[in-house]
């Protein structure tokens, strides 16, 4: 099976920088999403593409990969950003779908 | 606005088969290019993909979970399927429905149901 690795944890506190980074072979050839999950919600895609931001999401979200890793940046964090914070990787045809464990984002 | 929900028992037993329904309102099930997906997550854990089904009812599946599973489109119900055969505790987890909206090289979860739970114990 392929593996999309996140750290377990960051923390941050109000107003700082988050970093929450996600690592797998497949990088380069596919592109990532990534989730927020509030606790007892349903995930919301907050960047799409590597770094697109759908709409109505803030601006301090931000995308951006490098050879094997991706990174989803929050500049500036909110304490409504405290979240877990999901990777994602698709092929589109089932041979290729997986989530990263969730990163845990706390920030106080 | 497309909205699902959804619904099913919330305890099975050992070796028996979960089965679960997500109704789809806002929309239709067999129009636009849309995947219809399935996605669970065990209690304090990350997601794993189960399975998605195109507009016209074809299937990809995990590869982990192909021998159990089998999705459906009930297209005069406005809503598609799960069932996954000889569960066990390692089943017990939130079920997710969610509708996966697809570009050339690019797809992506856009709306989710609430999430059911379903707990395999006896």
């Amino acid at each position: 099976s392929y593996d999309l690795t996140q750290p377990p944890s960051v923390s941050v506190s109000p107003g700082q920088t988050a970093r929450i980074t996600c690592s797998g072979d497949a990088l380069p050839k596919k592109y990532i999403y990534w989730y927020q999950q509030k606790s007892g919600q349903a995930p919301v895609l907050v960047i799409y593409e590597d770094s697109k931001r759908p709409s109505g999401i803030p601006e301090r979200f931000s995308g951006s990969r490098s050879g094997t890793m991706a990174t989803l940046t929050i500049s500036g964090a909110h304490l409504e950003d405290e979240a877990v914070y999901h990777c994602y990787l698709t092929d589109s045809s089932g041979s290729l779908s997986v989530f990263g464990g969730g990163t845990q984002l706390t920030v106080l | 606005q497309v909205q699902l929900q959804e619904s099913g028992p919330g305890l099975v037993k050992p070796s028996q088969t979960l089965s679960l329904t997500c109704a789809v309102s806002g929309g239709s099930v067999s129009s636009g290019s849309y995947y219809w997906s399935w996605i669970r997550q065990p209690a304090g854990k990350g997601l794993e993909w189960i399975g998605h089904l195109f507009t016209t009812g074809s299937a990809d599946y995990n590869p982990s979970l192909t021998s159990r599973v089998t999705m459906a489109l009930d297209t005069s119900r406005n809503q598609f399927s799960l069932r996954l055969t000889s569960v066990t505790a390692a089943d017990t987890a939130v079920y997710f429905c969610a509708r996966e909206t697809c570009s050339p090289n690019s797809c992506y979860f856009d709306i989710w149901g609430q999430g059911t739970l379903v707990t395999v114990s006896s």
